[in-house]
């Protein structure tokens, strides 16, 4: 069975640094990877996903993140948080056939 | 087009009312999911319907819950005897199929008192 773990349930960075949340994922088969945020009192909005094309992925708002098979790893990075970027993030695996299923997510807190 | 829609947006139920929560998908998605997140606990999985295939249940908690999908587009999740263990965010979200990234509603908060 497929399983996500999120390092680091709260990440604070300064206005203007990079953004680094990590992610790992344990697939019996090849995934399909996401990226999803939450804004305070909203729904989850999907930033990116990684369907086996190519392992650079770039998403909306400026982030990007990289499958990298050998480490079982899709770590979500952006070079620049913006306070706008404050949210929880949540990082999520399928097998194709399967419903997604998410990690406990990460709160990331810019400071200006 | 509209987004997926839940309602309502807040309830507050005394412990051990029924309560039910609706989902409005996004219309032609065939895939419709329910999770519930608690503080700290990330997304649960509750149960999943793909177009008029018996629906996955294998999230349900207990046998108080139960969903229905009426017509391949608006479900309906319902909490029998609501305990105070119960009280979450219930998110919805819909798919064109099952491994098409998914759209979320807002939620319905759930305060079981």
């Amino acid at each position: 069975a497929q399983s996500v773990t999120q390092l680091g349930s709260h990440v604070s960075v300064s206005e203007g640094a990079l953004v680094l949340l990590r992610c790992n994922y344990s697939s019996s088969v090849p995934p399909y990877l996401f990226w999803y945020v939450q804004y305070p009192n909203q729904g989850l909005q999907l930033l990116l996903k990684y369907t086996s094309a190519a392992t650079l992925v770039k998403g909306i708002n400026g982030f990007e993140a990289e499958f990298k098979k050998s480490e079982t790893s899709f770590h979500l990075t952006k070079p620049s948080a913006h306070m706008s970027d404050a949210a929880e993030y949540f990082c999520a695996v399928s097998e194709g056939n399967t419903p997604l299923v998410f990690g406990k997510g990460t709160r990331l807190s810019v400071i200006a | 087009g509209a987004g997926v829609s839940q309602s309502p947006s807040n309830k507050v139920t005394e412990k051990g009312k029924d309560v039910e929560l609706r989902c409005d998908p996004i219309s032609g998605h065939t895939a419709l999911y329910w999770y519930r997140q608690s503080l700290g606990q990330g997304l649960e999985f509750l149960i999943y319907f793909q177009g008029n295939s018996a629906p996955d249940k294998s999230g349900l908690p207990s046998d108080r819950f139960s969903a229905e999908r009426t017509g391949g587009s608006v479900s309906t999740l319902t909490i029998q005897r609501t305990q105070q263990e119960d009280s979450a965010v219930y998110l919805c979200a819909s798919s064109r199929d099952r491994v098409n990234e998914q759209y979320f509603g807002p939620g319905t908060r759930l305060t079981v008192t």
